[in-house]
């Protein structure tokens, strides 16, 4: 019944080494956000993809890629990471059609560590 | 480019009170959206309220209600009879009419006390 899902919740692991955090959605929505929270709780918009073009794409690094294989699903892959990118990611949908509310629903977040 | 200013990095309030957590925004749209939402110490962001700007009446939901002041671009967040499950990070966004995203404001820790 999770409407936004992330997996994974938690995630360590060392500098240089390539991840992936995985998003769906069950809300039929047809908009889906990643996010970056940092250490001071500031939320910042990385990537925003509507029916699975990419629509938002802010000055993030490139080594930083998101994949849309469908509108119910967004993933997020990461290479080499570094100290810096240790943050919560959050995945986010919503409805941007003309009858939409426009609200956002959260996943739950992926805390990432960096070490 | 809009932006979103909490003033209030920290507040605190006695359980059964009530509480205003401000906002205000700067945007050069008169169509818009306002939300605010909670983030528990648990993370999850839940959408608290929200506000469609040529909506003149404020948005209520039960103990919480908005102050939409649109000339003055302040959108406050009552929350009445606070209860301990209340304590979180609050953050108020907004998304102008046709927008494909959210810009959050810095937060208030609100804190709760027994």
């Amino acid at each position: 019944d999770t409407a936004v899902s992330q997996t994974p919740k938690y995630l360590v692991t060392q500098m240089g080494n390539d991840k992936s955090i995985k998003c769906e959605q069950n809300l039929g929505h047809d908009t889906m956000y990643w996010y970056k929270q940092d250490s001071k709780k500031f939320l910042k918009i990385m990537f925003s993809y509507n029916n699975k073009e990419l629509i938002i794409n802010e000055t993030v690094p490139n080594r930083f890629s998101p994949k849309s294989p469908d509108k119910a699903h967004l993933n997020l892959h990461i290479n080499s990471l570094e100290l810096g990118d240790s943050a919560v990611y959050f995945c986010a949908s919503s409805y941007l059609g003309l009858a939409g509310r426009h609200e956002q629903f959260f996943g739950p977040g992926t805390r990432l560590t960096v070490l | 480019a809009q932006t979103v200013t909490q003033s209030q990095p920290e507040m605190s309030v006695q359980e059964a009170e009530t509480v205003t957590l401000s906002c205000t925004y700067d945007t050069s749209e008169s169509n818009y959206y306002l939300f605010w939402y909670k983030q528990p110490p648990s993370r999850q962001m839940i959408l608290v309220i929200r506000q469609e700007a040529y909506k003149q009446q404020n948005a209520t939901e039960n103990r919480f209600s908005v102050n939409f002041q649109k000339a003055a671009k302040s959108f406050s967040l009552k929350i009445s009879d606070s209860q301990l499950g209340d304590t979180a990070m609050y953050f108020c966004a907004f998304m102008k009419q046709g927008g494909q995203n959210f810009v959050f404001g810095p937060g208030t820790r609100l804190s709760v006390l027994p």
